[in-house]
């Protein structure tokens, strides 16, 4: 098991720019999966991207992963107010369905 | 429908106490986990369950006891609470054990130790 450990810490951006951010990791995986939190909530279920897979789209975000250099990246499009939320990435490894997240990236975008 | 709810949402209580939060999930998964969240955001795994029978049982004070009574409910019992138990713990479920799987939190259940 290992953490994912994302960056930056907190993003600030205005509406309708696109926000990224980062995730690094130390040993191989399995798989990737990307969650939101909105404040006072629990994580929400982002996107999940394979070892095997470089690139996923959903809606507005699009998420990369290089295994090579263990890391993936969480791009949001056209970012939105409601797009304010703490991003997490657990990389995952095992059969046990352990994921560890990291702190996670802040992200607040202004109207 | 709320898919995983737990109760309660806040938990006030003073240390030495003992205290218990519910979690339940309506999606027909297997597998159930605790999480703990600090202040800081980090987010912890605790434990975690599959049909009633544990698979991960991390290193947390043995203060804190799961208990799954079947495999919709998995609830936290905590004995003689302290201080450091401050924290937003956080139920969650997923189809099967595996990585690959969506995990489904709750809303959190917010501990407060004074």
């Amino acid at each position: 098991s290992q953490q994912g450990e994302e960056d930056p810490q907190a993003l600030s951006i205005q509406e309708g720019e696109n926000a990224t951010m980062n995730c690094s990791y130390k040993t191989s995986i399995n798989n990737l999966q990307w969650y939101r939190q909105n404040s006072g909530r629990g994580l929400v279920h982002l996107i999940l991207i394979r070892s095997n897979e470089r690139e996923k789209h959903s809606g507005r975000l699009r998420v990369t992963l290089d295994t090579s250099k263990k890391s993936s990246s969480l791009l949001i499009t056209a970012s939105r107010a409601a797009d304010t939320a703490s991003y997490f990435c657990a990389p995952g490894s095992g059969n046990t369905g352990k994921l560890i997240f990291g702190q996670g990236t802040t992200l607040q975008v202004k109207p | 429908d709320t898919a995983v709810s737990q109760t309660p949402k806040y938990l006030v209580t003073q240390m030495g106490n003992d205290k218990s939060i519910k979690c339940e999930q309506n999606l027909g998964h297997d597998t159930m986990y605790w999480y703990k969240q600090d202040s800081k955001k980090f987010l912890k795994i605790m434990f975690s369950y599959n049909n009633k029978e544990l698979i991960i049982n991390e290193t947390v004070p043995n203060r804190f006891s799961p208990k799954s009574p079947d495999k919709a409910h998995l609830n936290l019992h905590i004995n003689s609470l302290e201080l450091g138990d401050s924290a937003v713990y956080f139920c969650a479920s997923s189809q099967y054990g595996g990585s690959y799987n969506e995990q489904f939190f709750g809303p959190g259940t917010r501990l407060t130790v004074l």
